[in-house]
């Protein structure tokens, strides 16, 4: 079992919705990941958060909004999205130091309608 | 930048054969990490096997290996015995080994493998 939580598991919502995709873990790692990722394609990097501070955000719309309330929690809100921006969420983390191994929630299916 | 291919979009193996999945990557870094990860179509993103590029040793877990030929730029993927639950997508990915710890991996495309009863 992962020890990376992601709810909701499933999430549909309409264009002028706003909802927020969470995750939490408890194996003390300081950096967290949130990856979008669609069907038949591989993982894309979207935020990157070190220590509770934004390090990287990959040119991503501001539609999606990242925040980590404390080094457990991270959350994603969403607004105003797209239906393109159907996809899997995948919340990961990982020790903040180099070369060790990310490790993944069960993602969030999220269908914009 | 890095790059990482893999050349096998899907397979079809016999249950109990051994398996090679292929990974070639590209980079100017000269220390990084490699790492395979298996998702099932339940969309989990599972961490299976990681080797370091200053490792001597292949590295092993379980029945998975990983045969890493650096100056071939190769990081090949061995499953022994392979099992009906096997059957998933495979993602080889690195990570640089840059300051501060918190990059992200960068991913090929994957290979879907099928194991056959």
């Amino acid at each position: 079992d992962t020890e990376v939580t992601q709810t909701p598991k499933h999430l549909v919502m309409g264009m002028t919705n706003k909802k927020s995709l969470k995750c939490e873990q408890h194996m003390g790692h300081r950096a967290m990941y949130w990856y979008k990722q669609k069907a038949k394609k591989p993982p894309e990097l979207m935020f990157v958060y070190s220590y509770e501070k934004l390090s990287i955000n990959e040119s991503v719309p501001s539609r999606f909004s990242p925040e980590c309330p404390n080094s457990s929690l991270l959350n994603l809100h969403l607004h105003a999205l797209q239906p393109e921006d159907s996809a899997l969420y995948l919340c990961a983390s990982s020790q903040a130091r180099p070369l060790k191994p990310i490790y993944f929630g069960e993602g969030s299916w999220l269908t914009v309608v | 930048a890095q790059k990482i291919t893999q050349t096998q979009p899907g397979m079809f193996v016999q249950e109990k054969e051994a398996v090679t999945l292929d990974c070639t990557y590209d980079t100017s870094d000269q220390s990084y990490g490699l790492f395979w990860y298996k998702q099932p179509s339940s969309g989990e993103m599972i961490f299976l096997i990681y080797q370091g590029s200053y490792d001597e040793q292949n590295a092993t877990e379980g029945r998975y290996s990983l045969n890493f030929q650096k100056a071939r730029k190769s990081a090949n993927l061995v499953i022994s015995a392979s099992q009906l639950g096997d059957s998933a997508m495979y993602f080889c990915a690195m990570r640089p080994n840059a300051g501060g710890g918190a990059d992200g991996l960068t991913f090929g495309k994957g290979t879907h493998l099928i194991i056959q009863p």
